[in-house]
């Protein structure tokens, strides 16, 4: 079946630091792509989503860039703060499909 | 954005007993879905609830095991059936309002079954 992976599960960094997270996926009919945080105890939260007619999108000290050649996606967080410590999940859906996720990346930063 | 509460936000049960989760949005939407989170691990689809009719499945899911309700456009529930240790997860309810839409997540279901 269709499935969404990463390339490291752990990424550690200092406070102030930028961050990339890296995300592959393996459908290319795949048309919308989200990011997730999620802390200890608690839901998903989304952070930031982009669809296939674009290749980078920007939030609040967060980038996602989508490269439809090879099938990748990140997320750029600048200026790394503690409270960004979470696990990161990308997930993919297509023609509004449920959307299925990858296997996720802990950040850890510490000051 | 939606808002997704979730009911219980955690339970410990006994080996062959049934847990029915609740969830409810604060607007009316199209899709909503349930996953499942095992310790460690990312999230898998259990299956899509359609107001109205028998819920969609994922590959490895059925409904003998979970059934789904969705009375309404704002409300539907996740049973899980005689449960065995296996079945501790989070469970977690998803909505969005249209395909291809934000989808938000409720804070989950701590599940722990002895």
């Amino acid at each position: 079946g269709e499935s969404v992976g990463l390339h490291l599960p752990t990424l550690s960094v200092q406070e102030g630091d930028n961050s990339i997270i890296n995300c592959a996926y393996s459908n290319s009919a795949s048309d919308y792509f989200i990011w997730y945080k999620q802390e200890s105890g608690k839901g998903p939260q989304f952070i930031i989503d982009i669809r296939s007619n674009m290749d980078k999108r920007q939030g609040q000290r967060v980038t996602v860039l989508l490269n439809k050649t090879v099938k990748h996606l990140s997320l750029q967080i600048a200026a790394t703060q503690p409270g960004d410590s979470a696990v990161y999940f990308c997930a993919e859906s297509w023609a509004g499909t449920a959307l299925i996720f990858g296997k996720g990346t802990t950040l850890s930063v510490s000051s | 954005s939606a808002v997704i509460s979730q009911k219980p936000s955690r339970d410990i049960c006994q080996r062959g007993t049934s847990l029915t989760i609740q969830c409810q949005v604060d607007s009316q939407v199209t899709m909503m879905f349930w996953y499942r989170q095992q310790p460690g691990q990312s999230l898998t689809l259990i299956a899509t609830a359609n107001q109205g009719s028998e819920a969609t499945y994922e590959s490895g899911f059925v409904i003998d095991k979970f059934p789904i309700s969705r009375p309404n456009l704002t409300f539907s529930t996740l049973t899980v059936s005689n449960m065995s240790p296996e079945d501790s997860s989070i469970y977690l309810c998803s909505a969005w309002d249209s395909p291809g839409d934000t989808q938000y997540f409720g804070p989950g279901t701590r599940l722990t079954v002895l």
